[in-house]
């Protein structure tokens, strides 16, 4: 056990349609990340977070936007939903300055 | 720009053979390297880092890696491969002055009873 906690574990929603997902990072752990993992494209990282604040920015598309809160869990949201955005979404979190990242058990999207 | 290569999709080995798994990098600055390992419907979950000193790194379950900065290579090692390794690894790399860690694409590895 990572110590991050992820949910919903899985997810099955139609196009179009709008999900939260979310993620509680290891006690004491200040950055959260986000990555998105699908067959073709492997391990994509979308935005990290720390303390509150954006840090890093990778390949997010406009329709998913992300936060963290000052309880310093973080929720991605995912919008206007299409069949690709299918996909295994994980969290992981590190102390500041990074060292190794801790994974979530990730949260399994569907797009139908 | 950060990039991590992992040239094999896959790499068979027999059990109580020595496995390599292999993974080049490309990062400004000095590279922060990682190995992962992920089973089936799992997250990701550490192995081993490279920051700084001795360029051989010893894991989690008995493997190792080696840092050779003139090839920017970080190989995934272990002197005798079990059923249970089998799994797919993740090499990563994180360059000083930056939060990215960027993965490579992974590779299967499939021990042989």
């Amino acid at each position: 056990d990572s110590g991050v906690t992820q949910t919903p574990k899985h997810l099955i929603t139609a196009t179009g349609q709008r999900v939260t997902l979310r993620c509680s990072p290891r006690s004491g752990d200040l950055s959260v990340y986000w990555y998105q993992q699908s067959l073709d494209q492997g391990l994509q990282f979308l935005i990290q977070y720390y303390n509150g604040e954006e840090r890093a920015k990778g390949n997010i598309l406009e329709r998913f936007s992300a936060q963290q809160f000052p309880d310093l869990h973080s929720e991605l949201n995912l919008s206007s939903l299409e069949l690709g955005d299918s996909a295994l979404y994980f969290c992981a979190s590190s102390v500041d300055p990074p060292g190794e990242l801790f994974f979530g058990e990730g949260s399994r999207l569907t797009v139908l | 720009a950060q990039s991590v290569a992992q040239p094999e999709d896959q790499v068979n080995v027999a059990e109580g053979n020595p496995l390599t798994v292999k993974c080049t990098y490309s990062v400004s600055g000095n590279p922060y390297l990682f190995w992962y390992v992920q089973y089936p419907n799992r997250g990701l979950q550490f192995l081993l880092k490279y920051i700084t000193g001795d360029n051989l790194v010893k894991g989690s379950y008995g493997f190792e890696a080696e840092f050779n900065k003139s090839q920017t290579s970080f190989h995934l090692k272990k002197p005798s491969a079990l059923v249970s390794d089998s799994a797919l690894y993740f090499c990563a790399v994180r360059g000083s002055g930056t939060y990215k860690y960027i993965f490579g694409t992974g590779t299967r590895l499939k021990v042989l009873a």
